[in-house]
């Protein structure tokens, strides 16, 4: 079963409004986990890494306050798209190391985010 | 980060074998994943290998790791229609770091 959990699975929004979305560990704590962003037939790009505790780590070319990034919880992460517009629809996947299986990456089910 | 080299289309017929190929440019990775994606859907972890190791099976999926050309492939037996999917090799320089992922390798199996 999943042990990465993220949610909405889908979100229409229209331009100018805020969208939040939820990445969960299920059954372990994460310390770290990440946010990437996949477009249509493409790979996924790194965008931030979240970390408990601590502000975020953003990767050279995103706007930390377009995508604001809050690890409020062991077990909790959560990516807000603020103001958003059109060339913000993409698909949101976020990931987790889970620490008995060696850090190996589990990644949640994606959100596709559309913005009107 | 570093490239991530994979095909990007594969056809194979159902019940042949298919290879996945992908290349890494570094050499420090430690971790070297596949993930499968289908339609819509989030990465779905297949296998993982580490560096220290050449080979590794876990029923249909076939995982090979020539270190020297830097060159890993996902060979999957008796290919059938549910394994049509975009198939990811990705790379990790250490446990816990974020992954440095191909563009994908498209799967079609056709009956």
């Amino acid at each position: 079963g999943a042990v990465v959990s993220q949610h909405p699975s889908w979100v229409i929004c229209k331009s100018g409004t805020s969208v939040k979305i939820e990445c969960r560990s299920l059954d372990f704590q994460a310390t770290t986990m990440f946010w990437y962003r996949q477009f249509p037939k493409q790979s996924l790009m790194l965008m931030a890494t979240s970390n408990e505790g601590s502000k975020a780590t953003y990767e050279q070319g995103v706007e930390k306050d377009k995508f604001l990034i809050n690890h409020a919880s062991l077990t909790l992460s959560t990516l807000t798209v603020t103001s958003a517009h059109p060339e913000d629809s993409s698909f949101y996947i976020c990931s987790a190391p889970r620490d008995r299986d060696r850090g190996i990456q589990y990644f949640g089910a994606g959100t596709r985010l559309s913005v009107l | 980060g570093e490239d991530v080299e994979q095909s990007l289309f594969l056809s194979v017929r159902e019940g042949d074998s298919s290879v996945i190929n992908c290349t890494y440019t570094d050499s420090s990775s430690t971790y070297l994943y596949w993930y499968k994606q289908e339609p819509g859907a989030g990465l779905q972890l297949l296998t993982y290998i580490f560096s220290n190791m050449d080979m590794k099976q876990d029923q249909r999926l076939t995982v090979l790791l020539n270190k020297k050309d830097k060159h890993l492939s996902l060979r999957i037996a008796d290919t059938q229609t549910g394994d049509s999917a975009i198939y990811f090799c990705a790379e990790s320089i250490t446990s816990g770091y974020a992954l440095n992922f191909g563009k994908g390798t498209s799967l079609l199996v056709t009956p």
